[in-house]
């Protein structure tokens, strides 16, 4: 199993340019989350999954879109690229289970993100 | 609000130490607790997922426990080595798997 990819690796966008950071799972989990991560910070949340078709709000989702219309692909949109935006971006995926929650969450390696 | 604190956040020892990880949360109302490592530019590893309802997990030379009532999580590294040099970060997971976590600690062993 590959487990949970993101493409690119790394990035440079200019402000107020546009991409969409992509995340990929071959476990079958039905939810999936993207994260940012600031220099010396731990883990925000920014868009979370819980099924295709189904997504909501973390803690810090303006200036970011997600959609998700497989299980497997859960990509992430950046609009107006802002230099606030500076970051790596980690995606994650687990499983829900009606007896005992979510198991343990797996995370990609990140996209590194620079706009200047 | 959900806040997680780690201290130390910077911890320097001797090849060979025992050593103690701290966490702690302001509520209570946790589903589980995940403990993870990061190695620098790179992603995070689980370590250890303590359930609710447990009060320890053990994985090799660690050892994580969970006390929710006092809000705290501590993860025990036996017989630390180099190897061990990463960042530590635990994370409280709410309803929905959703993980708070905390800032880190920045761990170094040296040889």
């Amino acid at each position: 199993n590959a487990g949970v990819t993101q493409t690119p690796k790394f990035r440079i966008l200019k402000i107020g340019q546009s991409m969409t950071l992509q995340c990929t799972q071959d476990m079958n989990h039905n939810y999936m989350y993207w994260y940012r991560q600031d220099p010396g910070m731990g883990l925000k949340l920014i868009y979370y999954s819980v099924g295709a078709g189904i997504t909501d709000k973390g803690e810090v989702p303006n200036g970011y879109n997600v959609s998700r219309s497989t299980t497997e692909d859960f990509p992430l949109r950046l609009e107006l690229a802002a230099p606030s935006q500076t970051s790596v971006y980690f995606c994650a995926s687990t499983q829900l289970h009606r007896d005992r929650g979510t198991d343990t969450q797996y995370f990609g390696p990140g996209t590194r993100l620079t706009v200047l | 609000k959900q806040e997680v604190t780690q201290i130390p956040a910077a911890l320097s020892v001797p090849e060979g130490e025992n050593l103690v990880l701290n966490c702690s949360f302001t509520d209570s109302a946790i589903y589980n607790l995940q403990w993870f490592r990061q190695d620098p530019g790179k992603g995070l590893t689980s370590l250890l997922l303590i359930q609710s309802s447990q009060r320890e997990q053990t994985s090799g030379r660690l050892n994580a426990s969970l006390d929710k009532s006092s809000g705290r999580s501590t993860l025990y590294i036996a017989a630390s080595q180099p190897g061990d040099s990463a960042t530590y970060l635990c994370a409280v997971v709410r309803q929905g798997g959703k993980l708070i976590f905390g800032q880190g600690t920045e761990l170094s062993v040296k040889p």
